[in-house]
């Protein structure tokens, strides 16, 4: 059974960094993409970024470019997200989210429960 | 960027009736070279993640019960229920990948028992 459990959420102030886990089982990871979904309390879905098989496609979304880092690491089965410079908007459950695909980033076919990142002073 | 535009924002349905969702795209997301489409539906339910329903636009997950259907191509896409149940209630998203490694989502269907 696929299972992805993410971690790391909490309450930070404006500024500040944050990382996030997702610990990864149920599937062979080295074999697909990965990608960090969020989503504003009572709002829709937002893509934040997404890692290919292998790191070599990584991408990002507009809003978070620059400031978040998304990484994987195949020993550990688990998929992080650094997060830079955090601002109130990102405000946001994040959720990891598994690839149908390896080597492209396409759509998600699992989903993690979440983790509520809140930023406020 | 490719805008997802869905309609209607919400949808009030009787049990065993047809729900139909609309997902309008900026611009064509039709890759001709392998004639697919490059849109998936999800299901959302109040305090879950999503749930992946539909692919390529119109290829239905594993495990998903037959009366969720979809088709278009291009720019225009629906989702169709057939006789919709109690627990379809959530709400419905649509997603591209054309724009790959880039995708986006539509802003949301939200679908509830009339």
């Amino acid at each position: 059974e696929v299972q992805l459990v993410e971690s790391g959420g909490a309450l930070v102030q404006p500024g500040r960094s944050l990382r996030l886990s997702c610990a990864a089982s149920g599937f062979t990871f080295d074999n697909y993409a990965m990608h960090w979904v969020r989503q504003a309390p009572g709002k829709g879905l937002e893509w934040v970024s997404g890692i290919n098989w292998n790191g070599g496609t990584i991408a990002y979304a507009d809003s978070v470019k620059g400031r978040f880092t998304i990484s994987r690491d195949s020993a550990k089965n688990s998929l992080y997200l650094e997060m830079n410079s955090l601002r109130p908007e990102d405000t946001a459950f994040y959720y990891c989210a598994k690839d149908a695909s390896g080597l492209h980033l396409f759509y998600f076919d699992y989903w993690g429960q979440g983790t509520l990142v809140t930023v406020s002073s | 960027d490719i805008v997802l535009t869905q309609s209607p924002d919400s949808l009030a349905v009787s049990l065993g009736e047809r729900a139909t969702i609309n997902c309008k795209s900026s611009q064509s997301v039709f890759y001709s070279s392998n004639n697919k489409n490059y849109l998936a539906w999800y299901q959302q339910k109040a305090g879950q993640p999503p749930k992946l329903l539909i692919y390529w636009a119109s290829t239905r997950e594993s495990g998903v019960p037959d009366r969720f259907s979809a088709s278009g191509s291009g720019t225009d896409f629906t989702l169709t229920i057939s006789s919709l149940q109690a627990e379809d209630v959530a709400i419905y998203y649509c997603q591209q990948y054309y724009s790959t490694p880039l995708c986006s989502f539509g802003q949301g269907t939200k679908l509830e028992i009339k």
